[in-house]
């Protein structure tokens, strides 16, 4: 079984579109993130939640809009697309709250393409 | 700022060789350190991990261990396989005010061959 699942996989679109990305994880985790991988592979965090709370926000456009109908799911929502946007987006999870210790289980990533 | 620096790729190996990859921290407090790695095509996942000073991280024959007066935590493994060939991330949690966030260093690419 998937423990960190992410749909779709690839997702190609056109400049000035909205789309979203899902995420789901049975692991019973508290906490979920969503990072951007660039073409160089540098990892940044963008966004957190626990149990449906926004707890990390890092500097990310407005144009991204993180949701988390429930503590299993997190979603990312992104408006007008443009060229800079491409890049794999990668979901993860923690079991608890800030704990600095924990391992974070990722998922398969959604390699964007903007054109 | 909290901040890693690892040493850039790619590593090119040969089967059996030994692997070292550097990688530094700067950080406040205790923060936790890992080692991810990505295999082609694939997500992260960890590799080792290890949370106060001087413990030592092992798993699949990859070694590291948190040197706190010198801020490192260099991973290594004595003979690598054509298997281990992937993109490996070191990352450090800064503790209980950071909620969890990993800050990654710029991942090093290694390639074994036959």
């Amino acid at each position: 079984d998937t423990a960190v699942s992410q749909t779709p996989k690839y997702l190609v679109t056109q400049m000035g579109n909205d789309k979203s990305i899902k995420c789901e994880q049975n692991l019973g985790h508290d906490t979920m993130y969503w990072y951007k991988q660039d073409s160089k592979k540098f990892l940044k965090i963008m966004f957190s939640y626990n149990n449906k709370e926004l707890i990390i926000n890092e500097t990310v456009p407005n144009r991204f809009s993180p949701k988390s109908p429930d503590k299993a799911h997190l979603n990312l929502h992104i408006n007008s697309l443009e060229l800079g946007d491409s890049a794999v987006y990668f979901c993860a999870s923690s079991p608890y709250r800030g704990r600095g210790t924990d391992t974070q289980y990722f998922g398969p990533g959604t390699r964007l393409t903007v054109l | 700022g909290n901040s890693v620096t690892q040493m850039e790729g790619p590593v090119t190996l040969s089967e059996e060789a030994f692997l070292t990859i550097n990688c530094t921290y700067t950080a406040t407090g205790y923060p936790s350190l890992f080692w991810y790695v990505q295999y082609p095509g694939e997500g992260l996942q960890l590799l080792l991990k290890a949370t106060k000073a001087d413990d030592k991280g092992s798993n699949k024959g990859f070694e590291a261990t948190y040197r706190k007066e010198t801020t490192s935590f260099h991973l290594e493994k004595g003979s690598v396989q054509v298997s281990d060939s992937a993109v490996y991330f070191c990352a450090l949690n800064a503790g209980t005010d950071s909620w969890g966030k990993l800050q990654f260093g710029a991942g090093t690419q290694v390639v074994v061959t036959p």
